[in-house]
């Protein structure tokens, strides 16, 4: 079974400033990695995709995110935050053509 | 393309009451996926179909839930004598291919409230 894990439940950053949202999964198989973002009131919307190919995938919003099959990991980052980008992120992952598993989101919250 | 909508958009219930929620997904997309979401915690796969087939659904369904997608359009999800626990937020989403590397377009959700 897969398994994904957002070790953060809360990143704080100041606006300028890099930021990194982390998370690790668990598949057997290929892993194909999403990360999504939730504003209040909001669905979620995609941001980026990891499939295969180039290990840093790039998104929307200036936001991308580096695969590491040896760490199994899958972490958001922007080079500089804004404050419109304080939100719930979820990284999940899907092993195949159903469901995808989420983790438990982690709250960035970007101060001015 | 107007995105995956749901009606309505909260619904409060008494425990025991039948309620049936409406996901109007993106036009053409094969794939319409229904998950539930607490509070503090990621969505939880619930079920999904392709065109009007049910493919899988979740061993955390109970035989209370049913959900259905007559056309290959529109789905409902129906929970039969609501309970207290499935209060939640309760997504949909849709995907225009049958493949894993499609993303995933969600609709704002229904908040469903147990009294």
């Amino acid at each position: 079974a897969q398994s994904v894990a957002q070790p953060e439940d809360q990143v704080n950053v100041a606006e300028g400033n890099p930021l990194t949202v982390k998370c690790t999964y668990s598949v057997s198989g290929n892993p194909y990695l999403f990360w999504y973002v939730q504003y209040p009131n909001r669905g979620l919307q995609f941001l980026l995709k990891y499939i295969t190919g180039d290990n840093l995938v790039k998104g929307s919003y200036g936001f991308e995110a580096e695969f590491n099959k040896s760490q199994t990991s899958f972490h958001l980052k922007k080079p500089s935050a804004l404050v419109s980008d304080s939100a719930l992120y979820f990284c999940a992952v899907r092993p195949n053509a159903g469901k995808s598993t989420f983790g438990d989101g982690t709250t960035l919250t970007v101060k001015p | 393309d107007t995105g995956v909508s749901q009606n309505p958009r909260h619904k409060i219930t008494k425990r025991g009451q039948n309620v049936t929620f409406r996901c109007d997904p993106i036009s053409e997309h094969n794939r319409l996926y229904w998950y539930r979401q607490t509070l503090g915690q990621g969505p939880e796969f619930l079920t999904y179909f392709q065109n009007e087939a049910q493919l899988e659904k979740s061993r955390l369904l109970s035989d209370r839930f049913s959900a259905e997608r007559p056309k290959g359009s529109f789905s409902t999800l129906e929970i039969q004598r609501t309970e207290q626990g499935d209060s939640a937020m309760y997504l949909c989403a849709s995907s225009p291919g049958t493949g894993p590397r499609d993303e995933q377009y969600f609709g704002p959700g229904t908040r469903l409230t147990v009294t």
